[in-house]
């Protein structure tokens, strides 16, 4: 079974530009959930999408957002890239919200300079 | 809310050793409680999975502990090895299928 996936691996924006990242969950995952890993801080929750909508955010600003798929794959977007929103920013899926648990996709690696 | 707690924050041991990680959270209406490693800058990895209605989960040399009612779970390590060592998540599912994650037990083991 395939696991979580993640494009790109890396990405380098300038400040001020926008960033797109792909996530395509396990197969029968319904849901994908979206998090940031700044450098030595630990994960903050960014977005929950289950069935193409938004079931929940964390605290970020609007310029990032997000959207799901009929297929269940995710685009999360950054607008106006700040310095700060460098980070690796990860990716899991579940099978809804019946509590077996996440999975995590290998994350893409995001540098603003 | 809901708020998960790992203590060590970080753990060096020599080979071979057994090690027990804790993880505490402070809302006991869970449904599920999971534990992941982490390789440096690489995504999670999920090693156990323990519904609220468990007690325990076994996978290898890993075990991992639930006690919901007093918020606390272990993750057992036994004879551990330098492939061991990363960074050790726990997390916590609420009801309302909202994830709180510790910030993590950093391992190493000495060879």
């Amino acid at each position: 079974e395939a696991g979580v996936t993640q494009s790109p691996t890396h990405l380098i924006k300038t400040r001020g530009q926008q960033a797109t990242l792909r996530c395509s969950p396990i197969s029968g995952h319904t849901s994908v959930y979206w998090y940031q890993q700044a450098l030595g801080l630990g994960l903050q929750f960014l977005l929950w999408y289950d069935e193409g909508e938004e079931r929940n955010r964390g605290n970020f600003p609007p310029r990032f957002s997000g959207r799901q798929f009929p297929n269940y794959s995710s685009e999360l977007n950054v607008n106006a890239l700040e310095l700060e929103d460098s980070a690796l920013y990860l990716c899991a899926s579940s099978f809804g919200t019946s509590g077996r648990g996440q999975y995590f996709g290998p994350g893409t690696r995001l540098t603003v300079t | 809310k809901q708020e998960v707690t790992q203590i060590p924050a970080a753990l060096s041991v020599p080979e071979g050793e057994n090690l027990v990680l804790n993880c505490s959270f402070t809302d006991s209406a869970i449904y599920n409680l999971q534990w992941f490693r982490q390789d440096p800058g690489k995504g999670l990895t999920s090693l156990l999975l323990i519904q609220s209605s468990q007690r325990e989960q076994t996978s290898g040399r890993l075990n991992a502990s639930l006690d919901k009612s007093s918020g606390r779970s272990t993750l057992y390590i036994a004879a551990s090895q330098p492939g061991d060592s990363a960074t050790y998540l726990c997390a916590v599912t609420n009801t309302g299928n909202q994830f709180y994650f510790g910030t993590g037990t950093s391992l190493t083991v000495i060879p």
